[in-house]
């Protein structure tokens, strides 16, 4: 059982290069989200996506963007990497949508670092 | 402001005995109370759920207590073993409103258990 699959594993990026994080879950789950974890901070919401064809943003979308083309697919894209934006990144997605507060099945996470 | 504030920030424990951990919350309106273990490296999973009605939730060796007059939540862990070692994070979902779905996390308890 798979459930959510996250790529690259960890990625050494120069500032200003273009990164996409990609995301898949076999789980058929509504929402899906993007979240950054950093030392002392906790997670922190980037985007979510209540369902294919819709996104909306989180606490810190800022610098990030991302597309739900399909129920499985959530990539998200830093057009252009910043310093601050080295974190480790966590794909999620839950049975309901946003509004549901629902139980979050995590991927095993994404460590980006821009130099 | 809504926030869940959780202690201590660090545990060190020796294995085979007890601990508990403290999550409290100003989130409301409440929906949901989830309590999540993340191994180092890992991506957060779910231990337990409390909504507005329970007192006392047990998964194993996890016991899960919430009260939801003082905005309090505990996590209990009894006998631990090497393998407890990880972050808890507390997160509890919005009822209502602006707050409907909306989860606040923790910044999580790291616990050690030393053999």
């Amino acid at each position: 059982i798979a459930g959510i699959t996250q790529a690259p594993t960890s990625q050494i990026l120069a500032a200003g290069r273009r990164m996409t994080l990609r995301c898949t879950q076999d789980m058929r789950h509504n929402a899906m989200y993007w979240y950054r974890q950093d030392l002392g901070l906790g997670l922190r919401l980037i985007h979510y996506s209540n369902t294919a064809g819709t996104t909306g943003k989180g606490e810190v979308p800022d610098g990030y963007s991302v597309s739900r083309a399909n129920t499985d697919d959530f990539p998200l894209t830093l057009a252009s990497a910043v310093p601050s934006q080295t974190s480790v990144y966590f794909c999620a997605s839950s049975p309901g949508t946003y509004s549901v507060g629902g139980e979050l099945f995590f991927g095993e996470g994404s460590r980006l670092t821009v130099l | 402001k809504n926030q869940v504030e959780q202690s201590p920030q660090s545990l060190i424990i020796l294995e085979g005995k007890n601990c508990t951990l403290q999550c409290n919350y100003t989130v409301s309106p409440f929906s949901n109370l989830r309590w999540y273990k993340q191994d180092t490296g890992r991506g957060p999973v779910s231990l337990t759920i409390m909504t507005f009605s329970e007192n006392t939730k047990s998964n194993g060796r996890y016991t899960a207590t919430l009260d939801a007059d003082t905005k309090q939540s505990s996590l209990h862990i009894t006998a631990s073993q090497l393998s407890d070692s990880a972050s808890y994070i507390c997160v509890v979902a919005g009822g209502r409103g602006s707050t409907l779905g909306r989860l606040y996390f923790g910044r999580g308890t790291q616990l050690t258990v030393w053999p």
